[in-house]
């Protein structure tokens, strides 16, 4: 009964490959967020959608392309993989009405050799 | 310089102790966020607050608006609050700024 589901949960791959990585939520949010934790740790918001509309798209390479099917799910493309990729990549959502607070999945480890 | 800064960075303390994590921002925001990440990875929203003060169990989180400034506190800490805690601000169109985090170690 997960709320914020991402698969894979540990991702690895060749330099160059393309690869992508789902994100669905079953919480009825209208936005969605993709984030991207470093090595150090640090967490940085890459892409926010809301209903399905791009709102935030944060100077992440081209090589990254977000896709929202629809409002439940976020998906992460990424092309031309490099060993810069490598992180945990987090999916989350929140209801854009009212003052709700974010629910986040459990992260994908992305691994480049 | 980041915009949102938190101390300490490590803090480990004895099971029961009183524990007080800061987060300072210099940007306006419309909130602050208080997370959760527990050795596995997992990250865990534990408090959204815009003013005032909010409690949940052991937790408590306040925010001085003015001084731009939030704390968040564990009374009586216990092992399992063993977890790396982060401050976020959400600005402008719904984005969130994090702080590089508290690395707590609760021993019994």
């Amino acid at each position: 009964d997960t709320a914020v589901s991402q698969t894979p949960k540990y991702l690895v791959t060749q330099m160059g490959n393309d690869k992508s990585i789902k994100c669905e939520q079953n919480l009825g949010h209208d936005t969605m967020y993709w984030y991207k934790q470093d090595s150090k740790k640090f967490l940085k918001i890459m892409f926010s959608y809301n209903n399905k509309e791009l709102i935030i798209n944060e100077t992440v390479p081209n090589r990254f392309s977000p896709k929202s099917p629809d409002k439940a799910h976020l998906n992460l493309h990424i092309n031309s993989l490099e060993l810069g990729d490598s992180a945990v990549y987090f999916c989350a959502s929140r209801p854009s009405t009212g003052f709700g607070g974010y629910t986040f999945g459990s992260g994908t480890r992305l691994t480049v050799v | 310089k980041n915009e949102v800064e938190q101390s300490p960075q490590n803090l480990t303390a004895q099971e029961g102790e009183f524990i007080t994590i800061n987060c300072s921002y210099s940007v306006g925001i419309s909130a602050l966020h208080w997370l959760q990440q527990h050795p596995g990875g997992g990250i865990v929203s534990l408090f959204m607050l815009s003013s005032g003060k909010k409690k949940h169990g052991r937790l408590i989180a306040t925010i001085n608006i003015q001084e731009k400034h939030s704390s968040l506190h564990i009374t009586a800490s216990h092992p399992r609050d063993s977890a790396v805690y982060i401050c976020a601000v959400r600005i402008g169109t719904d984005k969130l700024i994090f702080g590089t985090g508290t690395r707590l170690q609760v021993f019994p």
